[in-house]
């Protein structure tokens, strides 16, 4: 079955502690893209990756760190959590263009609920 | 600055009674519009892509347009298995064409 995981699903943790959300996809997908949603502010992208070792700012990319050292992995680093990262995360992914068009249809994980306190 | 805009933010409709949703941009040479669906404590899933102003696609019922400045979710007869969600999205107008723009969403609500 063709899927983004992430893990872990739900996380509370506290101030300064060091944590991975993980992103694996199995669609041999080229990009993937991390991205937070919050109430109001709806979703927004925080990194992204065109494809293996290829890494790039979002919106929102302070405070997060990213890498790409394989195609089906994408995690997402929060070096030193703060409470104002308390959110839900979702990382996404999506494959070239459809002749010569983007299909926009990017195939997103369920998602990964974090609290820090 | 790409700007999506959607509405309105809630909707509340009885089973059978149909209406549109909205989703207004402002982005810099439109490379297409997509719809999303997302169901509570679940990601976003792809309902359709537009590229040019006249275009409609449908699935089911739901039916999509879009113009030179928007775009429209029509539901018709809807079901309370169609409440969700949904969310419009644009390219930046910079960058990748898979770096989306999300509009804050439209939750619909369906009544028995």
């Amino acid at each position: 079955e063709a899927q983004v995981t992430q893990n872990p699903r739900y996380l509370i943790t506290v101030t300064g502690k060091k944590l991975t959300v993980t992103c694996s996809q199995n669609m041999n997908h080229e990009y993937m893209s991390w991205y937070r949603q919050d109430p109001g502010l709806g979703l927004r992208q925080i990194y992204y990756s065109m494809n293996v070792e290829v890494t790039d700012k979002g919106d929102v990319p302070e405070g997060y760190k990213v890498s790409r050292k394989e195609k089906r992995n994408f995690p997402l680093i929060l070096e030193s959590p703060s409470p104002n990262q308390t959110s839900l995360y979702f990382c996404a992914s999506s494959s070239r263009l459809d002749r010569g068009r983007d299909t926009g249809e990017l195939f997103f994980g369920e998602g990964s609920r974090l609290t820090v306190l | 600055e790409d700007q999506v805009t959607q509405s309105p933010e809630a909707l509340r409709l009885q089973e059978g009674e149909s209406s549109s949703l909205n989703c207004s941009y402002t982005v810099s040479g439109l490379r297409g519009l997509f719809w999303y669906r997302q169901d509570p404590g679940k990601g976003p899933e792809f309902l359709f892509t537009l590229y040019s102003a006249g275009e409609e696609k449908e699935k089911e019922r739901l039916k999509a347009t879009l113009t030179k400045k928007e775009s429209f979710l029509h539901i018709t007869a809807p079901k309370p298995e169609d409440s969700a969600t949904y969310l419009c999205a644009v390219p930046f107008s910079s960058g990748s064409a898979r770096q989306l723009t999300f509009g804050s969403g439209t939750q619909l609500t369906v009544l028995p």
